[in-house]
């Protein structure tokens, strides 16, 4: 089944550790974005990637950083620096140029 | 200019009545305005879209109502069912060659259909 596949599903991290979460798509997209989900505010964009090798900031980038070196891949990884972590946070991935964007189940992070 | 305005924040609805939420604009470059519906603990998946050149759009029980002169695009769940319970998110994108398809969301609506 094509799709978008998100790991793990929760994740807890102390404070001061980096966390690396996963998004994998088979839908031969060439953009993919991560969102993070606070409750009573919407999605807000962290980061985006348009094609391979190449990726822009989003509203709310400060704390995280990402990587495409693959098609398929896009990780995020919330840093030390992100001084309020803990969240949902959402992969999604569109035809390049589309505006229909799908998105796989979330990672919950909870920083303890 | 960026913001997508989302109201209410939370819904209560009898089963088979008519749920709306309301959702506005400010910038006019936007063309592509979604609704995705979220149940707890999952993604948003995409409901319905619609774009500037039509004033509605109807998907079986689900509506949006668009009005380009005001800025305001609305979602309509007629006959409301207590599966339709879950969060509901306006959205604003622009197509084009410069388009990245960012989704600019509003701030979500809660629903609830009561049996």
């Amino acid at each position: 089944d094509g799709g978008i596949t998100q790991s793990p599903k929760y994740l807890f991290r102390k404070e001061g550790q980096n966390v690396t979460l996963s998004c994998e798509q088979n839908l031969n997209h060439d953009a993919m974005y991560w969102y993070r989900q606070d409750p009573g505010q919407g999605l807000r964009l962290i980061y985006y990637s348009q094609i391979v090798n190449d990726f822009q900031k989003g509203d709310i980038a400060e704390g995280y950083s990402v990587s495409r070196e693959k098609k398929e891949s896009f990780p995020l990884t919330v840093t030390s620096a992100q001084k309020n972590p803990t969240a949902f946070y959402l992969c999604a991935s569109s035809i390049n140029g589309g505006t229909e964007a799908f998105f796989g189940q979330g990672t919950r992070l909870t920083v303890v | 200019q960026q913001q997508v305005k989302q109201s209410p924040q939370s819904l209560i609805v009898q089963k088979g009545g008519i749920s709306i939420i309301n959702c506005a604009y400010e910038n006019t470059a936007f063309d592509y305005f979604p609704w995705y519906q979220q149940f707890p603990g999952k993604g948003p998946a995409l409901l319905i879209a619609i774009r500037p050149d039509v004033s509605e759009k109807k998907e079986g029980r689900f509506t949006i109502s668009f009005n380009k002169s005001a800025k305001q695009f609305s979602l309509h769940i007629m006959d409301s069912q207590p599966g339709d319970s879950a969060t509901y998110f306006c959205a604003a994108s622009m197509e084009g060659s410069s388009n990245t398809g960012k989704l600019i969301f509003g701030q979500g609506t809660t629903l609830q259909v009561k049996p």
